[in-house]
């Protein structure tokens, strides 16, 4: 999708193996998203940063840390992956507050099997 | 917990007919979006409608909120096979930071 990349594309990772995936972005948004999606649970938030270094919790974090060093890159760690983490992971941007028009523009996701 | 639940989860008409599906969600909101995904895809943004708005258009598509129901209906109009995707709506319901929250999905699949 145009101003929003996620690498890599597709991973196989081994369980208790640390997974970095990232993030990039050239719309200079200040709402980054991480989110999961699993058949039966649809897209659920992992974590979002509103700003650089400024980053919360979303719905399911644990066992997932991010990092936010620069506008454009928003990384998400599995510190040590579990088969509970093999799903597909989506980036989204945003560049609006509650109170704007602003739709979230996604990423092609990642699809991470750990095995 | 979702916020967003779809009905039904799935629905297949013909090209042609029309396409209606439902969203209920659980707290009040700012404002409530759709969004398509094609198989394999990452999802696109549909449309937005606020809280204060109880109907807007886009083209082919038409949807309705009831804020007092805690609900909203996407309505697809003489569908195409391209429109052959899952649909979720989403809810925001914080000021400052949006923060969507997604439902599981409608599937939607156009015969020709």
């Amino acid at each position: 999708d145009a101003g929003i990349t996620q690498s890599p594309r597709h991973k196989v990772t081994e369980t208790g193996t640390p997974v970095t995936l990232r993030c990039h972005q050239t719309e200079n948004h200040r709402y980054m998203y991480w989110y999961r999606q699993d058949p039966g649970h649809g897209l659920r938030l992992i974590h979002y940063s509103y700003g650089v270094k400024d980053t919360d919790k979303g719905e399911v974090s644990d066992g997932y840390s991010v990092s936010r060093s620069k506008t454009e890159d928003f990384l998400l760690t599995l510190e040590s992956a579990t088969s509970s983490q093999t799903s597909v992971y989506f980036c989204a941007i945003s560049g609006g507050e509650a109170s704007s028009n602003y739709g979230y523009t996604f990423g092609s996701g990642t699809r991470l099997t750990v095995v | 917990s979702q916020q967003g639940e779809e009905d039904p989860q799935a629905l297949s008409i013909q090209e042609g007919e029309n396409a209606t599906m439902n969203c209920s969600y659980k707290t009040s909101i700012n404002n409530l979006q759709w969004y398509r995904q094609n198989s394999g895809r990452g999802l696109v943004h549909l449309i937005l409608i606020r809280s204060n708005e109880r109907e807007k258009h886009s083209g082919r598509l038409r949807v309705t909120l009831d804020t007092s129901k805690k609900s909203s209906s996407l309505l697809i109009t003489a569908s195409r096979a391209a429109d052959t995707a899952s649909y979720f709506c989403a809810t925001d319901a914080r000021q400052g930071a949006q923060k969507l929250v997604f439902g599981q999905g409608t599937r939607l699949t156009i015969n020709p």
